[in-house]
């Protein structure tokens, strides 16, 4: 069974940080990408950084490149996201998400999410 | 980088069919992908590459495409269809993942 379980969510300061882990189970993590999807209060899903199995392949969105940084533990089968510059903005649930790659399907269906960890929470408020 | 329309409501009676849109604003090979969020809970894919399903999803729900629009079709509908629905595409210029704005499904 595939699991993926988040962890390190919290409250911190608009300028604090804070990193976010993804603990994963159930698959071959050393074969997929990757992802963070997070959804403010009340808000639709969006993407936020993905990372492909090696390593050289990591892309972010616009709202949070250069703050944010996405690794990955291949022998520790984890996701990491460091969070620096917090801004309000930010406050959301983060969702860790098994994303399938191009090595897997070919590439016109590459790319979605077809597992979600259950979420981690991040509130940056003063 | 794209930019994924979607309805924000679509109502239906139970046992009727719901149909939503998701709309590109500029033509790409690839494909879109469905996710299904009901409140409280994380999402979960329901339609990939347009229009194969993942093991598990009910035959209810299925995916077409026509020049730049997207549909999800849910057939049958019952009161635990409703939720919201997302489209997403990977746009291989940006390297960018996007989702549509999503969509409400009532059933009435």
């Amino acid at each position: 069974e595939v699991r993926l379980v988040e962890s390190g969510g919290g409250l911190v300061k608009p300028g604090g940080s804070l990193r976010l882990s993804c603990a994963a189970s159930g698959f071959n993590f050393n074969i997929y990408y990757m992802a963070w999807v997070r959804q403010a209060p009340g808000k639709g899903l969006e993407w936020v950084s993905s990372i492909s199995p090696s390593t050289n392949d990591i892309d972010y969105a616009d709202s949070v490149k250069g703050r944010f940084t996405i690794s990955r533990d291949n022998a520790e089968n984890s996701l990491y996201l460091q969070m620096n510059s917090l801004r309000a903005e930010d406050t959301a649930v983060y969702y860790c998400a098994r994303e399938v790659g191009e090595d897997i399907v070919i590439v016109p269906a590459a790319h979605h999410f077809d597992y979600w960890g259950q979420g981690v929470l991040a509130s940056v408020s003063s | 980088s794209y930019v994924l329309t979607q309805p924000p409501s679509v109502s239906v009676a139970p046992g009727e069919t719901a149909m939503i849109a998701c709309g590109r604003d500029k033509t790409g090979t690839n494909g879109v992908h469905w996710y299904q969020q009901k409140p409280g809970q994380a999402p979960v894919l329901v339609i990939y590459y347009d229009v194969d399903r993942p093991s598990g999803i009910p035959e209810r729900f299925s995916g077409s495409y026509s020049g730049n629009t997207a549909t999800l079709t849910i057939t049958r509908v019952e009161a635990g269809d409703e939720a919201d629905y997302y489209c997403q595409v990977w746009d291989s210029d940006s390297g960018h993942r996007v989702f549509g704005g999503g969509t409400k499904l009532t059933v009435l």
